[in-house]
C-alpha cells in the first residue's frame, strides 16, 4: 500500500490567490482528517469525514477554508482567497478502527 | 470536552540519558491512546498505541509507555536515548463524540539530544 498521498508536497502562492490541498486515503478506510500544523498552534484538527461525510468542521477556522470528499479515495481541502496566516503544514491522516496513517504533508506558504 | 496536556514543551538530553515524557488526558470514555513522532521535516510516525490489555505498551525503537487509568496518564519512556532520537513528540487521544472517533494532539514535546 501507497499510503496516504498528499500532493503538492509544496505550494507557495500569493496572497489572495485559491490553494487546493489534495489526498488520497488509504483504500479501505472509513475515516479521513485533515490537520494543520504551525509553531504557534500545534497540530489542529480542521474537519474529518466518516463514509466520505463531513462529520465535524468546528475546526476549520474560517469561512475561507471548505473541505470535499466526493469519494471514498479523494478529498481536497481550500483555501479561498488564502493569507499570509494560512502558511503552515497541512497534514491529512485516515484510518480504520483507530490506526491512523498520516500523509506526508503539503508545506503552504501564502507570501 | 476532549484534551491531551504535555507537560514538556522542550527538553533536552545528553545521548544514554534516560527520557520521560508526560502525557495526561481528559476524556471520560473508552480511550485510545498514541504516541506519535516527527522527525525534522518529516511527517507524523506511530511509535506505539494503547487500546487495551497490558497497560505497559512497547512500540518501535526502544520506547515504551505506561497506561495508568487512575492518573488519567500515558507517560512515554526510554532507558537510553540516541542523538537520532532527536524529534518532536506527540501525544494523542482517540475519542469517541457522537458515535464518531477523532484523534486529539498534544501540543507536542521537542526532544534534543546532544552527542
Amino acid at each position: 500500500d501507497a499510503g496516504v498521498i498528499q500532493s503538492p508536497r509544496h505550494e507557495v502562492t500569493e496572497m489572495g490567490q485559491e490553494v487546493t490541498l489534495r489526498c488520497k486515503p488509504i483504500s479501505g478506510h472509513d475515516y479521513l482528517f485533515w490537520y494543520r500544523q504551525t509553531m504557534m498552534r500545534g497540530l489542529e484538527l480542521l474537519i474529518y469525514f466518516n463514509n466520505n461525510v463531513p462529520i465535524d468542521d468546528s475546526g476549520m477556522p474560517e469561512d475561507r477554508f471548505s473541505a470535499k470528499m466526493p469519494n471514498a479515495s479523494f478529498s481536497t481541502l481550500k483555501i479561498q482567497p488564502s493569507e499570509p496566516r494560512d502558511s503552515a503544514v497541512y497534514f491529512c491522516a485516515s484510518t480504520k478502527r483507530s490506526s491512523y496513517t498520516f500523509g506526508s504533508g503539503t508545506r503552504l506558504t501564502v507570501v | 470536552a476532549q484534551s491531551v496536556s504535555q507537560h514538556n514543551h522542550h527538553v533536552i538530553l545528553s545521548e544514554a540519558a534516560s527520557l520521560e515524557l508526560g502525557c495526561n488526558y481528559s476524556y471520560g470514555g473508552t480511550v485510545n491512546l498514541f504516541w506519535y513522532v516527527q522527525y525534522p521535516g518529516q511527517h507524523l510516525q506511530l511509535l506505539l498505541k494503547y487500546f487495551s490489555g497490558d497497560p505497559l505498551v512497547k512500540g518501535i525503537k526502544g520506547f515504551e509507555a505506561e497506561f495508568i487509568k487512575s492518573k488519567f496518564s500515558f507517560n512515554l519512556r526510554k532507558p537510553s536515548v540516541q542523538w537520532s532520537d532527536t524529534a518532536e513528540y506527540f501525544c494523542a487521544v482517540n475519542a469517541r463524540s457522537g458515535g464518531y472517533n477523532k484523534l486529539i494532539f498534544g501540543a507536542g514535546t521537542r526532544l534534543a539530544v546532544h552527542p
